[in-house]
């Protein structure tokens, strides 16, 4: 297992279409988490997942997006009617730990929304 | 609001040299702090961390010093080389709860040959 994984790399899409993300984490990895990126800044949190549990969501985490873990592994994020503002980079992250504090971080999904 | 402050927002140094990057918070709750290295197209990649009950942690040319009074954290680079140039994030995170990392805005750091 060579670490966190994300696909697709790189998404352009109209405004108002929805885009999926999809998230491997390091195996055996129980925890799991979303944040977004956007350019010249430092990722934000999103939502994180405790097994197949969504346990946290950010005030960032408007109604158009939705994360799923459906069997504890792979997560999805949909974006539902793209907005400009949605532009950014989406990474994921993994965490073995308990605690969640140390994270493995994926390569990230940069989203262009035209 | 920025729960966690980072300065410079740039930093130009020469190889051999050795650049600081400092952070500040003010949430006391917060006993983790990671920094995070990024190159462009990548995600963060963990350097070092620190927890507060430790004033210094080094990891070879890397290097966390840390005040807890201050409530402030540095990242000094030994040796810099320009394999170093890359955006450099401090974080933080509070070691409850969904734990998620609290990230700087980051410091674009480029080592001159």
């Amino acid at each position: 297992d060579t670490g966190v994984s994300q696909d697709p790399r790189h998404k352009i899409t109209k405004r108002g279409q929805n885009v999926t993300f999809r998230c491997d984490p390091i195996s055996e990895h129980n925890r799991l988490y979303w944040y977004r990126q956007t350019l010249g800044q430092g990722p934000e949190f999103l939502t994180y997942f405790q097994n197949e549990a969504q346990l946290e969501k950010s005030r960032l985490l408007s109604d158009r997006f939705s994360a799923e873990r459906p069997k504890g592994s792979f997560s999805t994020l949909e974006i539902q009617r793209t907005e400009q503002g949605d532009s950014a980079m989406y990474l994921c992250a993994s965490s073995l730990d308990p605690s969640g504090e140390t994270q493995y971080f994926g390569p990230g999904t940069r989203l262009l929304v035209l | 609001q920025q729960q966690v402050k980072q300065s410079p927002q740039s930093l130009i140094v020469q190889k051999g040299g050795i650049p600081i990057i400092n952070c500040a918070y003010e949430n006391t709750a917060f006993d983790y702090f990671p920094w995070y290295q990024q190159f462009p197209g990548k995600g963060p990649a963990l350097l070092i961390a620190i927890r507060p009950d430790v004033s210094e942690k080094k990891e070879g040319r890397f290097t966390i010093s840390f005040n807890k009074s201050a409530k402030q954290f540095s990242l000094h680079i030994m040796d810099s080389q320009p394999g170093d140039s890359a955006t450099y994030f401090c974080a933080a995170s509070r070691g409850s709860g969904a734990n998620n990392l609290f990230f700087g805005t980051g410091t674009r750091l480029t080592v001159i040959p």
